[in-house]
C-alpha cells in the first residue's frame, strides 16, 4: 500500500516557469512533510519541510502550499532554473513518534530548459 | 566536510557473496537511519538508531541484513548471502533529537551503489 503517493512522474518546463508538483496521503496520523532534491549519484537533500499547522510555507524560490482537509500538500518552483532539473520526493513521517521512518513518494523528474 | 559520509561509494560483487557498508553521521547527530532506493523509487526505510540502541526495524530487514552502530557513533550495514534484487543504492541519514522528541529533519548521504554479479 503506497502510503505517499507523487505525481506527476515527470515534467518538463521552461527557464522561469512554475513547476508544480503534488503529493497526496492517506494516513491522517501523518504531520510531517519534507521535500528532498536529488541529482544523479548524490543522496537526497533537504529543500523544505512543513508541518499540518500552517498553510503554505516558502524558502527562497521554493514554496509548500498544504491543504489538510484534502491530505494533499504541493511543491511550487518559482522562476525555474536549468540547475533545478533533478528528481524531487516528497515524504511524511509521524512527528511524535521519535525517529520514525519517512515515508517517500516515488519522485518526479524535473527538466528545466534553457 | 561535516555531512554524513558513507563508503564504499560503489561496490560489486558476486551473488552469494558478503559486503558491509559503513556510515559517518554528523558529528553531533544522535539518529542514524537506513534506507534502500531502486531505480525510479523513492528510498525506503530499513533500520533506525538512537545512539547505540536499534529502535526499529523495517519489513524490508530480512535476516540476511544486519545492523550495527556501536558507541553510537558510525554505523556499518551488513548483507549476507547477497541475492541479485539486492542491487539498489543504500542510503544513510542522520538526525539529532531527544529520546521521546519528535522528528527533526533528515540529513542524507551520498549512498553506497551496490550491483551484484
Amino acid at each position: 500500500q503506497q502510503q505517499v503517493k507523487q505525481s506527476p512522474q515527470s515534467l518538463i518546463v521552461q527557464k522561469g516557469g512554475i513547476p508544480i508538483i503534488n503529493c497526496a496521503y492517506e494516513n491522517t496520523a501523518f504531520d510531517y512533510f519534507p521535500w528532498y532534491q536529488q541529482f544523479p549519484g548524490k543522496g537526497p537533500a533537504l529543500l523544505i519541510a512543513i508541518r499540518p499547522d500552517v498553510s503554505e510555507k516558502k524558502e527562497g524560490r521554493f514554496t509548500i502550499s498544504f491543504n489538510k482537509s484534502a491530505k494533499q500538500f504541493s511543491l511550487h518552483i518559482m522562476d525555474s532554473q536549468p540547475g533545478d532539473s533533478a528528481t524531487y520526493f516528497c515524504a511524511a513521517s509521524i512527528r511524535s513518534q521519535a525517529g520514525t521512518a519517512l515515508i517517500f513518494g516515488k519522485g518526479t523528474t524535473l527538466s528545466v530548459s534553457s | 566536510d561535516t555531512g554524513v559520509s558513507q563508503n564504499p561509494r560503489h561496490k560489486i560483487t558476486k551473488r552469494g557473496q558478503n559486503v558491509t557498508f559503513r556510515c559517518d553521521p554528523i558529528s553531533e547527530h544522535n539518529r542514524l537511519y537506513w534506507y534502500r532506493q531502486t531505480l525510479g523509487q523513492g528510498p525506503e526505510f530499513l533500520t533506525y538508531f538512537q545512539n547505540e540502541a536499534q529502535l526499529e526495524k523495517s519489513r524490508l530487514l530480512s535476516d540476511r541484513f544486519s545492523a550495527e552502530r556501536p558507541k553510537g557513533s558510525f554505523s556499518t550495514l551488513e548483507i549476507q548471502r547477497t541475492e541479485q534484487g539486492d542491487s539498489a543504492m543504500y542510503l544513510c541519514a542522520s538526525s539529532f533529537g531527544g529520546r521521546y522528541e519528535g522528528n527533526q529533519p533528515q540529513h542524507f548521504g551520498d549512498g553506497t551503489r551496490l550491483s551484484i554479479l
